[in-house]
């Protein structure tokens, strides 16, 4: 693909509800990356998916907050029981090896009420 | 524990003036540092990049940036900034690792342009 796509570009939730987050990483890229961006603060890593080894979940704030990946093609990240503190930017990057240049999306706003 | 500091929320300058965006790190070891742009509804564009090598770093639209040392900066330059340039800029970081590079982000610097 042309590049990293993300959907949807927003999402509006209630508190409680459980959300799903999809990324498209560039074809062929072999490691993804999810970060978040809160209003006014910098990006902020929260899980790592490279080929099939096991994720890197660190920057996973809580357990409500889980990650797949179908091999070196889509992601999901799901915020389960969203609370008003998970509204962010969502940012999805990819790149063609670990230790390279990461090429990020347009990410998804997320608005929990 | 490691950082990335960026200590202007928000510049304003004229079209056709000079720009520089300050950018301090703070690791263990020599990073690698990157600047992007992020323009409004758009994702993270990298404008550079600095691994190793030439501490003068060129990049797209005109930008570079400049690793020093001594002084632990990564200042984002650019001689004559356009209307075009209005966008929010942040300073990335990392040390790489096995399993991947874990970018950390400063907060960002608001660059308005006035005409």
């Amino acid at each position: 693909g042309a590049g990293v796509s993300q959907s949807p570009s927003n999402k509006v939730t209630e508190k409680g509800k459980d959300v799903e987050l999809r990324c498209d990483p560039i074809s062929g890229h072999t490691a993804l990356y999810w970060y978040r961006q809160r209003l006014g603060q910098g990006l902020e890593f929260l899980i790592y998916f490279q080929g099939n080894s096991a994720p890197d979940k660190s920057g996973l704030p809580s357990d409500r907050f889980s990650a797949e990946r179908t091999g070196e093609s889509v992601s999901t990240l799901t915020i389960q029981r969203t609370q008003q503190e998970d509204s962010a930017v969502y940012l999805c990057a990819s790149s063609p090896r670990p230790r390279d240049t990461q090429y990020f999306g347009p990410g998804t706003r997320l608005t929990v009420l | 524990a490691q950082s990335v500091t960026q200590p202007d929320i928000h510049i304003t300058v004229s079209e056709g003036a000079s720009l520089e965006l300050r950018c301090n790190y703070s690791y263990g070891a020599t990073p690698y540092l990157f600047w992007y742009v992020q323009s409004p509804g758009q994702g993270l564009q990298l404008l550079l990049k600095y691994f190793s090598g030439d501490t003068l770093v060129q990049g797209i639209k005109g930008f570079e940036a400049e690793f020093k040392r001594s002084q632990s900066s990564f200042n984002l330059r650019k001689p004559s900034v356009h209307w075009s340039d209005a966008a929010e800029y942040f300073c990335a970081g990392v040390i790489l690792t096995g399993g991947g590079n874990k970018l950390t982000f400063g907060t960002g610097t608001q660059l308005k342009v006035e005409l």
